[in-house]
């Protein structure tokens, strides 16, 4: 079983839906992160978590929220979805050195 | 603060060709990270190496080899005799220990290899 998991793999929505991606992890890593990939941009940090209590806006966080529900779970929110976050988004966890990526969500907003 | 630059945003050679991926980065930290990872097709990003600021010691792997260069502040990627099956996304990335080992990313370089 992969280590780090993202629920949807594929999701298309509409402007304006309220629209939550989900990231599991069974490394035991305190540490998680959200990226957003766009072509030509590389990985951008959307937020990230130390811990369960600490969580942390990163370079493009305006638009989303998140939430840790346990040290295992990490979810992203789009409250009013534009098109322009359509994108692949990643979550990762580390260990703190190393990043685990899971496999991504492509999320297309119409 | 850190950064990395990839200037190369896509290269294109013919199989058998060997192809040099540059990474250059930006860290006033002594102690770092840098790693390269690989994003076929598919979409997954596929973990390569690691490397730490105190081993410069050039890395082989198969047709794959790494030269981490601290005078040049350089991390670069070269494949030998590279196949149509190497064609994908190549990120560098860097995390320093003063910035809490939050990783900044490259943009990527595409790798295009032709049959």
């Amino acid at each position: 079983d992969a280590d780090v998991t993202q629920t949807p793999r594929n999701r298309i929505t509409k402007t304006g839906k309220r629209i939550m991606l989900e990231c599991s992890q069974t490394k035991g890593h305190d540490r998680m992160y959200w990226y957003r990939q766009d072509p030509g941009l590389g990985l951008r940090l959307i937020y990230y978590s130390f811990d369960v209590k600490d969580i942390n806006k990163g370079e493009i966080s305006d638009g989303y929220s998140v939430s840790r529900q346990a040290q295992a779970k990490f979810s992203l929110s789009l409250e009013s979805a534009i098109p322009n976050q359509t994108a692949l988004y990643f979550c990762a966890t580390s260990d703190p050195e190393e990043q685990f990526f899971g496999p991504g969500t492509r999320l297309t907003v119409l | 603060a850190q950064k990395v630059t990839q200037a190369q945003t896509e290269i294109s050679v013919v199989e058998k060709e060997d192809v040099t991926l540059d990474c250059v980065y930006e860290t006033r930290d002594t102690t770092y990270y840098l790693f390269w990872y690989k994003q076929p097709p598919s979409g997954e990003l596929v973990f390569l190496i690691r490397r730490n600021s105190f081993d410069e010691q050039n890395e082989i792997s198969g047709r794959y080899s790494w030269n981490f260069q601290k005078s040049t502040s350089s991390f670069n990627f070269t494949i030998t005799a590279s196949q149509v099956v190497d064609s994908a996304v190549y990120f560098c990335a860097l995390s320093e220990g003063g910035g809490s080992y939050i990783p900044t990313f490259g943009r990527g370089t595409s790798l295009i290899v032709h049959p």
